[in-house]
């Protein structure tokens, strides 16, 4: 079965300055999607940025950026330029390229930026 | 843009009783999907449904669940006996043919007491 973890509980980070939120994961399959999913006070999850697992090149959505490591089986979000919008849990979740597409989510980062 | 919508966003219920949480996917999606969030801890998934029947369900999802797509448009959840343990927030995705992500309502935060 996968996993996805995430070790950081918790982070902080001054606006404008730039912060990497980490994600490991386990998997045997060979094909797949990484996403990073961000959840602010209210509640609803918002896609941030998603990585096919067969693309080598890094995800990259404005301020945000991947670094995809598949050997080390490693999904790292990097935000630059932190805003106080930014703030929020952020989730890393798997899907596999088949089957139902459910996700596997780590257990969240919570990032606060500091004014 | 079109999104995902459920309903109630707070309920509250005594242990035992049964609830419906109601979801309105994003009409052309197939796939959709309930997830829970015990406070503070990560999101799980509950079960998946395409072409009018569960896909997959995990350990969670026992007989007091089930899922329903009564009219093609609202997907909802039951929870036939609710426990203290119920107690979470309930989310609603879905999927379309050709998209990779899920889309996710805003969550019904279910209080059991």
């Amino acid at each position: 079965a996968q996993t996805v973890t995430q070790s950081q509980p918790e982070m902080s980070v001054q606006e404008a300055e730039t912060v990497t939120l980490s994600c490991t994961y386990d998997t045997s399959e060979s094909d797949y999607y990484l996403f990073w999913y961000k959840q602010p006070p209210s509640r609803q999850m918002i896609l941030v940025i998603r990585q096919e697992a067969y693309k080598q090149q890094n995800a990259t959505e404005n301020r945000f950026s991947v670094n995809f490591q598949k050997a080390a089986k490693s999904f790292s979000l990097k935000i630059s330029d932190s805003q106080l919008g930014d703030a929020a849990m952020y989730f890393c979740a798997y899907r596999s390229r088949s089957g139902t597409y459910k996700y596997i989510f780590g257990t969240g980062t919570r990032l606060k930026v500091l004014a | 843009e079109p999104e995902v919508t459920q309903t109630p966003s707070h309920q509250v219920t005594q242990m035992g009783q049964e609830v419906i949480l109601r979801c309105v996917p994003i009409s052309n999606h197939l796939y959709f999907y309930w997830y829970r969030q015990i406070l503070g801890q990560k999101v799980e998934f509950l079960v998946s449904f395409y072409n009018n029947e569960i896909s997959e369900k995990s350990e969670i999802f026992d007989d007091q669940f089930s899922v329903e797509r009564p009219d093609g448009s609202n997907f909802t959840l039951k929870i036939r006996s609710t426990k203290l343990e119920d107690s979470a927030m309930y989310f609603c995705a879905s999927k379309g043919q050709i998209n990779n992500e899920q889309f996710f309502g805003p969550g019904t935060r279910l209080t059991v007491l």
